[in-house]
């Protein structure tokens, strides 16, 4: 099966801008998919298709993708936005299975 | 709004079954598809497999051989089965809603997760 590998963690000064990265074979043919964790809670998606946002997720949070890397970014980083963020995506060899990054400890400074 | 309610023991013995059932309201379970994610403590997620609404399944390799994924379509309901559990499958375990793209599946709505702990 594929990995997805990623930052263990990032930090980020309050209303700067953060990019986190998920780096996989995988993304040369497939999109990346990201949701964001609080502790205690499950998961949520906050990009999918590339570069789109599920209703109620903030505009700040955006999506790219280049080669084997895919990239998160939250533009103006808010207080609320500090959790663990997970890539997805599917697996290289079996486009029906699926694997998720990592994961990166995002901090707001 | 689409809803998933997960129900089943937070305690199982090493070596028996472990069964979690999820409860889809707010929409049809005959579309989409349904999986099954985990997260051992302090650990990362992990894709346990998925099943369709016709009972059509895909499960992830490493825990094919003890796994069975089932659908009620009369109760909106699905479930797994996880059969001789050890220490290594306790987890926080997440039933989700499946979507699918041209080039990327991905997961948007989720349960409220069950730790289940194996004892021995």
């Amino acid at each position: 099966s594929s990995e997805l590998t990623q930052d263990l963690a990032v930090s980020v000064a309050l209303g700067q801008t953060v990019n986190i990265t998920c780096q996989g074979d995988s993304l040369r043919n497939y999109y990346a998919s990201w949701y964001q964790q609080k502790p205690g809670q499950a998961p949520v998606l906050v990009i999918y298709n590339k570069n789109n946002r599920p209703s109620g997720i903030p505009h700040r949070f955006s999506g790219s993708t280049s080669r084997d890397t895919a990239s998160l970014t939250i533009t103006g980083a808010q207080a609320e936005d500090e959790a663990d963020y997970y890539c997805q995506s599917r697996d290289s060899g079996d486009k029906q299975h699926f694997v998720f990054g990592t994961g990166t400890k995002v901090t707001v400074l | 709004q689409v809803q998933l309610q997960q129900s089943g023991p937070g305690h199982v013995k090493a070596s028996e079954t472990l069964s979690l059932t999820c409860s889809v309201s707010g929409g049809s379970i005959s579309t989409y598809y349904w999986n099954w994610v985990r997260q051992p403590p302090g650990k990362g997620l992990e894709w346990i497999g998925y099943i369709y609404f016709s009972g059509g399944t895909n499960y992830n390799s490493s825990l094919k051989s003890r796994l069975t994924m089932s659908v009620d379509t009369s109760k909106n309901e699905f479930s797994m089965r996880l059969t001789s559990v050890t220490a290594a499958d306790t987890a926080v375990y997440y039933c989700a809603r499946g979507d699918r793209g041209w080039l990327e599946d991905y997961f948007d709505y989720w349960g409220q997760g069950t730790l289940v702990t194996v004892s021995s």
